[in-house]
């Protein structure tokens, strides 16, 4: 159990042009999400934290305008990074918190995204 | 703010060696701690966590132990195997209404046979 299911998990694309993650719960109900940047041989850096049916909140020095976060549903959440430039080529990363499990993530297997 | 601080990579051991993977942390109050493992291709599974001042936290033959005194959290396994390779990352949770985690930088770890 606890599944958690990204998507895609590759995605090239033009500079400029906007690109939508998505994350799935799939076995459970998911009442906090969360997304990571990954940078090569670094930690994950928590980019923003999402509870379905409210706004994100993101940290700091992080661009809420840039990296849009809708969680719609407590099975899914969408990551959109708009109008994106090389600098954004990095890896994403989901988790998911379900309410009875309060301190353990699930997290999915990432995203790869390359800006050319 | 919090931080957690782990031994630099890449480690590389022969099958049945002992492991130990080192981990320091800071952070206000009594932080959970975490180690978490992500196998090639896949997303960061749980491996153990420890909530409170020296409970140990055990799965698969790893342990560590929450050391209050020391600030530590260090990943031990008696004999380690090629299918523990993989990269492992230590993390803390300070509480909090959404838990979040600070992450480590993570240790890559292969194992050859």
């Amino acid at each position: 159990g606890a599944v958690v299911s990204q998507h895609p998990s590759w995605v090239i694309c033009k500079s400029g042009t906007s690109v939508k993650i998505e994350c799935r719960s799939l076995d459970f109900q998911a009442t906090t999400m969360f997304w990571y940047r990954q940078f090569p041989k670094q930690s994950l850096m928590l980019m923003a934290t999402s509870n379905e049916g409210s706004k994100a909140t993101y940290e700091q020095g992080v661009e809420k305008d840039k990296f849009l976060i809708n969680h719609a549903s407590l099975t899914l959440s969408t990551l959109t990074v708009t109008s994106a430039h090389p600098e954004d080529s990095s890896f994403y990363i989901c988790s998911a918190r379900r309410g009875l499990t309060k301190n353990i993530q699930y997290f999915g297997a990432g995203t790869r995204l390359s800006v050319l | 703010g919090d931080s957690v601080t782990q031994m630099e990579g890449p480690v590389t051991l022969s099958e049945e060696a002992f492991l130990t993977i080192n981990c320091t942390y800071t952070a206000t109050g009594y932080p959970s701690l975490f180690w978490y493992v992500q196998y090639p291709g896949e997303g960061l599974q749980l491996l153990l966590k420890a909530t409170k001042a020296d409970d140990k936290g055990s799965n698969k033959g790893f342990e560590a132990t929450y050391r209050k005194e020391t600030t530590s959290f260090h990943l031990e396994k008696g004999s380690v195997q090629v299918s523990d390779s993989a990269v492992y990352f230590c993390a803390l949770n300070s509480g909090g209404s959404n838990y979040k985690l600070t992450f480590g930088k993570g240790t890559l770890l292969t194992v050859n046979p």
